[in-house]
Parts: structure tokens; C-alpha cells; sequence
């Protein structure tokens, strides 16, 4: 069974530090990894998709690592801002040949704080 | 931008009664799901949907609850007597087809409380 973990459970940060939040998984074998961020009781807002063929994906001021084979991703969030102020999920699918369904297993989260 | 729609934004209901939770996945996508998330817990995954039929459900999904795709456009989750337990945010997402490599976008979620 996949489990997926994040660190670190909660994060503080001053505005403008570069900041890393890691993520884990148990079950190599995914197709690929999708990091979200959730404001405070709304909805999943995807920020990047990263295939399992690929090492690093970037959008604006994140940046997305895998390492498949060692069951870890990164979240690189450059020059934070308060803005940014939110929780991260991380969430991997498994290669599954039969069936249409390929159902996303999350993380725990980070809760990020960025402080003016 | 085209979006996941879900409605309603947040429900009280009585247990044992039946609720209906509706969404309207992005057009052309062809993989439909729905998921919910307890008060401080994890994203948990309930059931999939792919031509026209549940392709995979979790332990969570059991007899009481029940998915449909009634018009080709929105996609409801029924839970059929609620418990307190099943009070959560549930979240509709949807997918394009062909590829597995894709992106899923999830909606706002529907807040249920179950009183």
C-alpha cells in the first residue's frame, strides 16, 4: 500500500527566504506526482504536474524535483512571499495497467507561513 | 480558464438523511472522481469513474454510498443515510483521457456536516 509523507508538518518562514518542502513515498512504481496547495477550508489548486520520466519541473517561482528510484520529491518555493501562505500537498499515482481509474494517494501536508 | 464546479459549497444535514452532492467536471475530460478530506486529516480517496462505470473504490466507499453521471455533464455522489462520521469536505476532480500522465483539477469542495 502507498503511503505518502510530508516534512516538515508545519513551516515558518520570513518573506523573501527560498524554502524546500520534501515529500515522500513508499511505492516507487508511480506514474507521476502532482503538488497542490490548499488555502484554509477551500479547495486543491494543482501547481505541477511531474511525470515519473522526468527529474525537475518548474512553474514561476517553483520548482518540482523526483527521484523516483529513492521514493522522494522536492518543492522549491523561491523568494517566498506571504501570498504563499498556505498548505502543500504532495500526491502520487500508481502505475496501474487494468481499469480507468488511477486514483491520487496524498501526503500529510505542510503548512507554510510566510511572514511579513 | 474551464474549472471543476461543485455545488453545494457547504451542507448541513440530519443524520440518517440522504444527501446529494453534485459537480460539474471540465468538458472533455473523461476521468471522474471523488474524494473527501475529514477536519485535519489527509486527502482520501473514494471512487473513480470512467466509462460511464465506478472503475475503483476505496474501503470508505461502501453501500451507502453510490455515484452517477445522470446527463453527460454532472457527476453526483449520493450518500444515502448520513452518518456523523461522514461529516468532511468532499472534493469532486476530473481528468482528460488518452494518457495517463495527466493532470487531475479538483473542485472547491463541498463542506458537509452532518448534525
Amino acid at each position: 500500500k502507498q503511503e505518502v509523507t510530508q516534512i516538515p508538518a508545519a513551516l515558518s518562514v520570513p518573506e523573501g527566504e527560498n524554502l524546500v518542502l520534501n515529500c515522500s513515498f513508499t511505492d516507487s512504481a508511480i506514474y507521476n506526482l502532482q503538488w497542490f496547495r490548499q488555502d484554509p477550508g477551500k479547495g486543491l489548486t494543482s501547481l505541477l504536474l511531474i511525470q515519473s520520466s522526468q527529474r525537475e519541473q518548474t512553474s514561476g517561482r517553483l520548482n518540482a524535483s523526483l527521484d523516483k528510484s529513492s521514493g522522494r520529491s522536492t518543492l522549491y518555493i523561491a523568494a517566498s512571499q506571504p501570498g504563499d501562505s498556505a498548505t502543500y500537498l504532495c500526491a502520487v499515482r500508481l502505475l496501474i495497467l487494468t481499469g480507468g481509474g488511477n486514483k491520487l494517494t496524498f501526503g500529510t501536508g505542510t503548512q507554510l507561513k510566510v511572514e511579513l | 480558464e474551464p474549472e471543476v464546479t461543485q455545488t453545494p459549497s457547504h451542507q448541513v444535514t440530519q443524520m440518517g438523511q440522504e444527501v446529494i452532492l453534485r459537480c460539474v467536471p471540465i468538458s472533455n475530460h473523461l476521468y471522474f472522481y471523488w474524494y473527501r478530506q475529514i477536519l485535519g486529516q489527509k486527502v482520501e480517496f473514494l471512487v473513480s469513474f470512467y466509462n460511464n462505470e465506478i472503475s475503483e473504490k476505496s474501503e470508505i466507499f461502501d453501500d451507502q454510498f453510490s455515484v452517477e453521471r445522470p446527463d453527460g455533464s454532472n457527476f453526483t455522489l449520493k450518500i444515502r443515510s448520513t452518518k456523523l462520521e461522514d461529516s468532511a469536505m468532499y472534493f469532486c476532480a476530473s481528468r482528460p483521457g488518452g494518457v495517463l500522465n495527466t493532470e487531475a483539477f479538483f473542485g472547491q469542495g463541498t463542506r458537509l456536516t452532518v448534525v
